[in-house]
């Protein structure tokens, strides 16, 4: 069975810029969660969206977006990138059930470099 | 304050020690609770998962919750230099945001052969 699969797994961006990143669940699974790694701050929940509707989301600025399609792939925007921006994206997958809590598993993560 | 609060190490041991990880925690309301390990450069690895209060074995492993305590605790029996990651504590509560993980930050392992 095929895990969690994002893309790109580097990216190297300017400040100002926009970036879109791309996640494909585990088949079957219908919930897709990001988050943000840093040194810094650790793992951070930017939203979740299951069904193909944002459940959850965390404290982040307006500037994270992302959606989900039918076939449950998700993407994640951000826009105006700014320094701070740098870290390890990674995107979680959950068979999920309703609102209940399953098994989260994830991907190896996006490497945003912002410059 | 934190709401997970986990010790980041380093910890270093002995191949062949037991090893013990814990995080305590200050939301009551969390009842799901899980383990990863993340190699460097890659994404954290499900070792455990385990709903409200009581003891789970997998293998070497063996995952520990005392809700009354807020305290949570990894084991690991046996161990190898293979060991030698991240550890990654995280929990969340039901309904509505339960699939919006809260995580430790981290406690880095280094088994010496």
């Amino acid at each position: 069975k095929a895990g969690v699969t994002q893309t790109p797994r580097y990216l190297i961006k300017t400040r100002g810029q926009q970036v879109t990143l791309s996640c494909s669940p585990i088949s079957g699974h219908r919930s897709v969660s990001w988050y943000q790694q840093t040194p810094g701050q650790g793992l951070q929940f930017l939203f979740e969206y299951f069904s193909e509707t944002q459940r959850n989301k965390g404290n982040f600025p307006g500037r994270f977006s992302g959606r989900q399609f039918s076939n449950s792939r998700s993407e994640m925007n951000v826009s105006t990138l700014e320094l701070g921006d740098s870290a390890l994206y990674l995107c979680a997958s959950s068979p999920a059930i309703g609102l209940w809590n399953t098994e989260a598993f994830f991907g190896q993560g996006t490497r945003l470099t912002v410059v | 304050q934190k709401e997970v609060e986990q010790d980041p190490g380093p910890l270093s041991v002995p191949e062949g020690a037991i090893v013990s990880l814990n995080c305590t925690y200050s939301n009551s309301a969390f009842q799901y609770f899980m383990w990863y390990r993340q190699y460097s450069r890659k994404g954290p690895e499900l070792l455990m998962y385990t709903y409200s209060s009581g003891n789970k074995e997998d293998g070497r492993f063996t995952a520990q919750v005392d809700k009354s305590s807020k305290y949570i605790s990894l084991f690991i029996r046996d161990s190898q230099p293979s060991d030698s990651a991240t550890y990654l504590c995280a929990m969340t509560s039901g309904g509505g945001s339960a699939r919006q993980l809260t995580f430790g930050s981290g406690t880095q392992l280094t088994v010496l052969p």
